[in-house]
This record gives structure tokens, sequence and C-alpha cells, in this order.
């Protein structure tokens, strides 16, 4: 496993403008999700997909924020209209299709937003 | 609503010192929990995976247990390192949907 991978690791961006991340889950991994984390706190849900299909959004992912994952490989996540409150870091994770009840999630480094 | 809490949110102790972390849920339909690390500026490393019908996992210097019932999780950790110094999550995962719900970590530091 070469791990998951994310780009860009930091992105810093006017309010207003629209931002693009993207997460490269591990291969063979059909199960992919998206998290924010802000400083002090644990991550919190914004979507998930399994293969292609966008599964799960939380309320939190207003109608600024869109999530893709064409062809069931990787995702990319864009935030529209950035506000300072977007400001956190973005979290991608992966994981295959469960044994039991065990389905690991294995967390990329992250794109950490900042919104001036 | 299912949350979880994680007391201390911070904890200091010597190096070789044996410690208790606890992680406490609101809703016992869990499918699975985990025990991640982080450390600083960097992303989660899952250490240990409960699942519902187990009762601990063990890896290493490293031991989990889960009481659904009470709603309670704990991570053990054995003659601590300064390596160990990070902040340990626990997450969630309920059994009607698929998202992890997170604590809000505890910060340990491990001093030499």
């Amino acid at each position: 496993d070469t791990g998951v991978s994310q780009n860009p690791r930091h992105k810093i961006t006017k309010r207003g403008q629209n931002v693009t991340f993207r997460c490269d889950p591990i291969s063979e991994h059909n199960r992919l999700y998206w998290y924010r984390q802000t400083l002090g706190q644990g991550p919190e849900f914004l979507t998930y997909f399994q293969n292609e299909a966008q599964l799960e959004k939380s309320r939190l992912l207003s109608d600024r924020f869109s999530a893709e994952r064409p062809k069931g490989s990787f995702s990319t996540l864009e935030i529209q209209r950035t506000e300072q409150g977007d400001s956190a870091m973005y979290l991608c994770a992966s994981s295959r299709k469960p044994q039991g009840h065990t389905d690991t999630q294995y967390f990329g480094p992250g794109t950490r937003l900042t919104v001036l | 609503k299912q949350e979880v809490t994680q007391i201390p949110a911070a904890l200091s102790v010597p190096e070789g010192e044996n410690l208790v972390l606890n992680c406490s849920f609101t809703d016992s339909a869990i499918y699975n929990l985990q025990w991640f690390r982080q450390d600083p500026g960097k992303g989660l490393t899952s250490l240990l995976l409960i699942q519902s019908s187990q009762r601990e996992q063990t890896s290493g210097r490293l031991n989990a247990s889960l009481d659904k019932s009470s709603g309670r999780s704990t991570l053990y950790i054995a003659a601590s390192q300064p390596g160990d110094s990070a902040t340990y999550l626990c997450a969630v995962r309920p059994d009607s949907n698929y998202q992890l719900i997170w604590g809000a970590g505890t910060k340990l530091i491990i001093k030499p």
C-alpha cells in the first residue's frame, strides 16, 4: 500500500474564492471519506463514497461544498465562495469492504486550508 | 444522537509509567470503535479497532477495551515512552451509517 495521498498539502486563499482538493485513496479501497478538523477538536464527517456513489452527506456539507469520485478512484472536494469559517484541515480516508465489523479507515496527511 | 467524550483532555506523565485513556459514548448501537493517534500537523494513524462483538484488542504495548453496555472504552499504554507523545482520539462508527463520530482527543506528553 502506498497510502492515501492528498493534494495540495496547504492552501491559502482569499475569502470568496473557490478551492478544490484532491484525494487519492489506497488502491483496491472502494470506500472513501472526507472529514474536516479544526484546532483542538476531533474530525467531523463530511461525506462518504462507495465506489463512485456518494452515499452519505453531513449537514455540514452546505451547498457551497461538493464532492465527486468519478470512476470510483480519486476524489475531489470543492468549496465555492470560501468563508473564513472554512479554514480547517480537510482529511481524506479510505477503507476496503469490511470483513466482519472491521473496516479500518486509513487517513491521508490532510490539506490545510487558510481563508484570509 | 451519538456523542463521544474523552477524558482527560491532556495528560503528562513520566516515562515508564503505565497509563489509561478514557472514551465514553452515549449510544451503544455501534458497529465498531477505533483508537487513533495524531502527531502535530499530521494525519491520523489507526492504532486499534474493536468490533462491536469484541471486548478488547491488543497491539504491542497497547490494549483497548470495549464495554458497549456502559458506553465506555479504554486505551491502556504500558511502559510509556517519549515517542508515545501525541494526541489520542477515539472514534465510534454507529450501526446505522458509515461515518466515524469522534471525541476531541487526549493530548499525551511523556516526559523523559
